[in-house]
Formats: structure tokens, sequence, C-alpha cells
């Protein structure tokens, strides 16, 4: 059974600074991996996914890498922002999610 | 605004009620799931349909009945629910005309007293 996991739980940042949130998963063999935003009592946006013949996708500040290899996804924040506070998930293959990193940035 | 339309946004129910959850997509999407979320525990995936076919169960309680007459709408039909029910219940949809990106509705929020 697929197991993913996201280091770290919680992490809090001051703004303008550059992080990295992890993802990692057990089963190689999966076809694609989504990286999503939940703003406290919300759903989940949609932030990247790549298909597993992918490496990289890139939407604004934000860059997610895939390594289907080693089972591990990275989601780089550049230039981080107050508005970038939530909880990020990622979800491999068929919809099996991690736990999630809540960010905070701080003004 | 995802696409997904997901009723009530907030229930509260006792014990030995009758309630649905209602999920609406018009993204024409084939796929649609119903996940909890309890706090401080990873989205949990409780059913996937596919072409309106049941295709996953996660060992859910059948005190949890889901039904999904169309490709368009998933209902979440609740009886006899525990107070350890109580959470976030979403509903996602997914097409390959949306290149097989998930869509989240924002959620019903379920209190069982």
């Amino acid at each position: 059974k697929q197991e993913v996991t996201q280091i770290p739980a919680a992490l809090s940042v001051p703004e303008g600074e550059n992080l990295v949130l992890n993802c990692s998963f057990t089963d190689s063999a999966i076809y694609n991996l989504q990286w999503f935003r939940q703003d406290p009592g919300k759903g989940l946006t949609s932030l990247l996914l790549i298909q597993s013949s992918q490496r990289e996708q890139t939407s604004g500040r934000l860059n997610a890498s895939l390594d289907k290899s080693s089972g591990r996804s990275t989601l780089y924040i550049a230039a981080s922002q107050p508005g970038d506070s939530a909880t990020y998930l990622c979800a491999v293959g068929d919809m099996r999610f991690g736990a999630g990193t809540r960010l905070t940035v701080k003004p | 605004e995802t696409g997904v339309t997901q009723t009530p946004r907030h229930l509260v129910m006792g014990m030995t009620n009758k309630k649905s959850l209602k999920c609406e997509q018009h993204l024409g999407h084939n796929a649609m799931y119903w996940y909890k979320q309890s706090a401080k525990k990873p989205l949990e995936l409780m059913f996937v349909y596919n072409f309106k076919e049941q295709t996953e169960n996660n060992s859910v309680p059948s005190r949890f009945s889901p039904e999904c007459p169309n490709s368009s709408h998933l209902f979440l039909h609740l009886h006899t629910l525990q107070p350890e029910d109580s959470a976030l219940y979403l509903c996602a949809s997914r097409g390959p005309n949306s290149g097989n990106t998930i869509y989240f509705g924002e959620g019903s929020w379920l209190t069982v007293v």
C-alpha cells in the first residue's frame, strides 16, 4: 500500500526566504504527483501536477520536482510571502495524500 | 471557485439522524471521490467512482453510503453516525479534459452530536 510522508510537519520562515517542502512515497509506480494548498477550513487548491514522465513543473514562484526512482518530490517556493501561509499537501497516483506541511510566513 | 460544489457547507446531526451530503461538478469529469479530513490526520480516501461505477471503497463503515447517479453528481448518505465521524468531508473530481488535475470542493463540515 502506498505510504506518503511529508517533512517537515510545520515550518515557520520570515518573509522573503526561499524554502523547500518535501514529499516521499513508498511505491514508485505512480502516474503522477500533485501538490495542493489548503487554507484553514477550506478545500484544496491544486498548485502543480507532474506527470510520471516529467521531472519538474513550474508556476510563478513555485517549482515542483519529481524523482520517481528515489520516491521523492520537492516543492520549492521562492521569495515567500505572508499570503503563502497555508498547509501544503502532496498526493500521488491514485490520490493518496501526505499529512501536509503547515507553512507560516511571518511579515 | 473550482467548479466542484458541495452542499451543505455545515451540518449538525444527531446520532440517530439520516442526512446526505451532495457534490456536483459540471467539468465533464468522469472520476469523483469522497475524502474525510479529521483534525491532525492525513486526508483519508473513502470512495472512488469512475464513470458512475464504484471502483474503490477503503474499508469505510456501512453507516456511510455513497451514491453516484450520474457522472456529475455524487452523494454521501449518512445514518447512525458516531461523534468520531465529525470531520470535514471533501469531494473531488478529475478528468482527462483537465489534464487529470484533481479539483476539490470547499467541503462539508459535519458535526455529530
